[in-house]
């Protein structure tokens, strides 16, 4: 079945450095990608998506690529602050009505001043 | 509304009580997916609905749980009998072709059963 792989957490960064959390994912065919972010006491909302190969997802400085032949959705920022404290998770759906989400087990990011 | 709404956002039941949960999805949403948050499982899928018909009920763990949908709009998700291993947060989620099929969740309601 479908799955999808996040790196371990938790994660310290200090302000203005550069963030990469890796995730990868199992899914036949052309699934959807998507980056979820929970901020402390919020829910869950959507960060950025990619739903074919080598696209590209960019949201509040937040990138990731679509590799298919890596099987991976690796999100990045330049520069990140200490309001992009929040836990972040990686999914995947597929085509059609049902677009029900697959989710990583999320990471959480902790960035201090 | 502006989004969407569960109830309650706090529930502690005793073991063997049965609970109710509710999701007020975003007007004119079709679609309406129900997840559970817990620390050993992440985010797991629960039921799918599409108007007021649950085609995909595949996550639901156990026949404790059930789930409804009325007018194509509130669901209420029930959970029989409640275990400690159903302490969770419970989500919700609205979608419609309209936005391209991006979920959009409620804040959940934390259930804890003792």
């Amino acid at each position: 079945g479908d799955s999808v792989t996040q790196m371990e957490g938790p994660v310290t960064l200090s302000e203005e450095a550069f963030l990469t959390i890796n995730c990868t994912y199992t899914a036949t065919g052309y699934p959807s990608l998507f980056w979820y972010v929970q901020y402390p006491g919020e829910g869950l909302q959507l960060l950025l998506k990619a739903t074919k190969a080598d696209d590209k997802g960019s949201n509040k400085g937040f990138e990731a690529t679509y590799r298919k032949e890596t099987t991976s959705f690796h999100l990045e920022k330049g520069s990140v602050q200490v309001s992009d404290s929040a836990v972040y998770f990686c999914a995947l759906s597929r085509p059609g009505a049902n677009s029900k989400l697959t989710f990583g087990k999320g990471i959480t990011l902790s960035v201090r001043p | 509304g502006a989004g969407v709404s569960q109830s309650p956002s706090n529930k502690v039941t005793e073991k063997g009580k049965d609970v109710e949960l509710r999701c007020d999805p975003i007007s004119g949403h079709t679609a309406l997916y129900w997840y559970r948050q817990s620390l050993g499982q992440g985010l797991e899928f629960l039921i799918y609905f599409q108007g007021n018909s649950a085609p995909d009920k595949s996550g639901l763990p156990s026949d404790r749980f059930s789930a409804e949908r009325t007018g194509g709009s509130v669901s209420t998700l029930t959970i029989q009998r409640t275990q400690q291993e159903d302490s969770a947060v419970y989500l919700c989620a609205s979608s419609s072709i309209n936005t391209k099929n991006i979920q959009y969740f409620g804040a959940g309601t934390r259930l804890s059963v003792l």
